[in-house]
């Protein structure tokens, strides 16, 4: 079975500094990677993902993560936290042999940016 | 930008009392989902379809859930006799295709069960 850990369900930078949240998957099988962010009162908006190729992935907002096969990570950064970043993230994973295609969430991470 | 709209936002029910919770997915989606998250918890998977059947469902979803595409809009979820442990936020989205496409999400219904 599928499972998604997050390091941290709270996480504080202050403006301008590195933002990093965990993020380590179990697979049996080659996962695709998700990374969703959620700002209060709104759905789930995909940041990035990782299906195939380059295992650097970038997306919107600056943010980026690396798949580690040999960890089993997809962690997100983001060199420089704005403001605006403050919201939960959300790291999932799809099995790509799954015909149902249903993601498998992490328990979220908030992230504070302090001024 | 065409996005998944979910209605209502808030919906307090009593225990035992049917409730239907309604999405409009984005109009060329083949695929539709939905995800529940209980306050505090991770967002679980509930149910996908395709095709005007169940994909895949989870063991959270029992006999009391069913869905439905009753047109070519509407993607909904009933619940026949909620429980005060149905409470949640309840998410709804939709696909073009499977695993390598963005699932898009609505903003969800707040259920609350008394």
């Amino acid at each position: 079975a599928q499972s998604v850990t997050q390091l941290g369900s709270h996480v504080s930078v202050s403006e301008g500094a590195l933002v990093l949240l965990r993020c380590n998957y179990s697979s049996s099988v080659p996962p695709y990677l998700f990374w969703y962010v959620q700002y209060p009162n709104q759905g789930l908006q995909l940041l990035l993902k990782y299906t195939t190729g380059a295992t650097l992935v970038k997306g919107i907002n600056g943010f980026e993560a690396e798949f580690k096969k040999s960890e089993t990570s997809f962690h997100l950064t983001k060199p420089s936290a704005h403001m605006s970043d403050a919201a939960e993230y959300f790291c999932a994973v799809s099995d790509r042999g799954n015909q149902g295609g249903k993601l498998i969430f992490g328990q979220g991470t908030e992230l504070s940016v302090k001024p | 930008e065409p996005e998944v709209t979910q209605t209502p936002s808030h919906q307090v029910t009593q225990m035992g009392q049917e409730v239907i919770l309604r999405c409009v997915p984005i109009s060329n989606h083949l695929y539709f989902y939905w995800y529940r998250q209980i306050l505090g918890q991770k967002v679980e998977f509930l149910v996908s379809f395709y095709n005007n059947e169940i994909s895949e469902k989870s063991e959270i979803f029992d006999d009391q859930f069913s869905v439905e595409r009753p047109d070519g809009s509407n993607f909904t979820l009933k619940i026949r006799s909620t429980k005060l442990e149905d409470s949640a936020m309840y998410f709804c989205a939709s696909t073009v295709r499977l695993s390598t496409d963005t699932q898009y999400f609505g903003p969800g219904t707040r259920l609350t069960v008394l």
